[in-house]
């Protein structure tokens, strides 16, 4: 069957260090993986995006790397304040039919 | 840029009435706009994909006599609840594409969602 599993714990860490998230899946061949952040009560918002011809993508702080022979990506936040604290989710983007399948998402939390 | 807006942002109603619920890109024109349901603690599912002009393309489950979608203009999709009831309580949030696919960067830009409760 098809999956995409996200960490269901949060994950908390003191603020500073580098915080490391982990989306898996089994079962597609994603032309695209994304990742938005989400705060509770509100719609999520568009963070990076990764092909599957890419290995690593940075941007400011957040780095993304994707395996497709292992089918995961990793989202990397360095330097975590608090003001990163919210859900994270991982979509895969199969690339013909603009839709997106979101994993469950995973909650940081960042100590000050 | 990629604003998209929804309109209400929460809304509580009588089990058996109809809700509808507007989503609109405001500094871009959208082909495709998405509608989504999210239960507490659970994560985005796709109900159904919406197409300027023609019918809305629904996921397995999804009932389109239930969930009534019009995409009648590139910057406007609306979502009615038809006869409510409490199970259909949830948070309905749309998103739309952009910048085109054929740019390689095509992603969702989502609506900040509407808090459906049905008493």
């Amino acid at each position: 069957s098809q999956k995409i599993e996200q960490n269901s714990e949060a994950l908390n860490i003191q603020e500073g260090k580098t915080a490391t998230l982990t989306c898996n899946y089994t079962n597609y061949s994603p032309a695209y993986l994304q990742w938005y952040r989400q705060d509770p009560g509100r719609g999520p918002v568009f963070l990076l995006l990764i092909r599957e011809n890419e290995k690593e993508k940075r941007k400011e702080r957040l780095k993304v790397t994707f395996d497709t022979t292992l089918k995961q990506s990793l989202f990397h936040i360095t330097a975590s304040q608090p003001a990163d604290s919210a859900t994270y989710l991982c979509a895969l983007d199969m690339g013909s039919s603009y839709k997106l399948i979101f994993g469950s998402g995973t909650r940081l939390l960042v100590r000050p | 840029g990629a604003v998209v807006s929804q309109h209400p942002s929460w809304v509580i109603c009588k089990s058996g009435t109809s809700v509808k619920i507007e989503c609109r890109s405001l500094d871009f024109q959208a082909t495709t706009m998405f509608w989504y349901r999210q239960f507490p603690k659970q994560s985005l599912m796709l109900m159904a994909t919406s197409n300027e002009g023609s019918k809305a393309t629904y996921e397995q489950g999804v009932e389109k006599d239930k969930f009534l979608i019009n995409h009648a203009s590139l910057t406007l999709s609306t979502l009615t609840v038809t006869s409510a009831h409490p199970e259909d309580s949830s948070f309905y949030i749309c998103s739309a594409s952009f910048p085109p696919r054929a740019s390689g960067q095509e992603t969702q830009y989502f609506g900040p969602g509407t808090r459906l409760l049905v008493l």
